[in-house]
């Protein structure tokens, strides 16, 4: 089975810090993502990651940087965070190998910042 | 502009009643379909998929969903609601050549009576 590990459940952090998100698959994925989860609004996709040292903005990228220096790595910085990032950030991998475009979630991540 | 819709957020059903969510979308061409489910707390699994075929799919959990081309249109049945399917469900779409990327609808959450 496919596993998408995301480090934190719940963080709660304040206005101004920079915060980590990491995020890691152990099925040799190309393919990586980070979601943002507002209830009404769906997921929408904050950035992704074609292969390793590649990014690519999203749908609402500002506010967000990525990092991805490994395969199965892929990390989620705020830059200083802001009250309206209090969201639930989910991971996704997928294999550019295989026909389709199956993405396996992780658990998410609960983020408060106050 | 590519978009999926949700049009019920929060839909009751009796346990042992039949269900169906509806899931629109607008897409340029034939995309991926795919139907995810979201317990209290958790990530997203996948219930079921279209890539092309038969356009009358079968999931886990007793999940179908049906193809309308001339709809456009994704519709996610069961029928025999269990308790234990009360949770949030997306409805998402995916081009055959947008690396991998998805578009998700805002999502059903689905109340279960007893």
């Amino acid at each position: 089975d496919v596993k998408v590990t995301q480090s934190s459940r719940y963080l709660v952090k304040r206005t101004g810090e920079k915060v980590f998100l990491e995020c890691v698959q152990d099925m040799d994925h190309e393919n990586m993502f980070w979601y943002r989860q507002d209830p009404g609004l769906g997921l929408r996709l904050i950035y992704f990651s074609y292969d390793v040292k590649m990014k690519e903005k999203g749908d609402i990228p500002e506010g967000y940087s990525v990092s991805r220096e490994k395969k199965e790595r892929f990390s989620l910085i705020l830059e200083s965070a802001s009250t309206n990032q209090t969201s639930m950030y989910l991971c996704a991998s997928r294999s550019n190998r295989v026909l389709g475009n199956i993405q396996y979630f992780g658990a998410g991540t609960r983020l408060s910042v106050l | 502009a590519q978009s999926v819709t949700q049009p019920d957020i929060h839909i009751t059903v009796s346990e042992g009643a039949s269900l169906e969510l509806r899931c629109n979308y607008s897409y340029g061409a034939t995309p991926y379909l795919f139907w995810y489910v979201q317990s209290p707390g958790q990530g997203l699994q996948l219930l079921l998929k279209y890539f092309s075929g038969d356009t009358l799919v079968q999931g886990i959990k007793g999940f179908e969903a049906e193809f309308k081309r001339s709809q456009s249109s994704f519709n996610l049945r069961k029928p025999s609601v269990h308790w234990s399917d009360a949770a949030e469900y997306f409805c998402a779409v995916g081009a055959r050549n947008q690396g991998g990327k998805l578009i998700f609808g805002q999502g059903t959450e689905l109340s279960v009576k007893p």
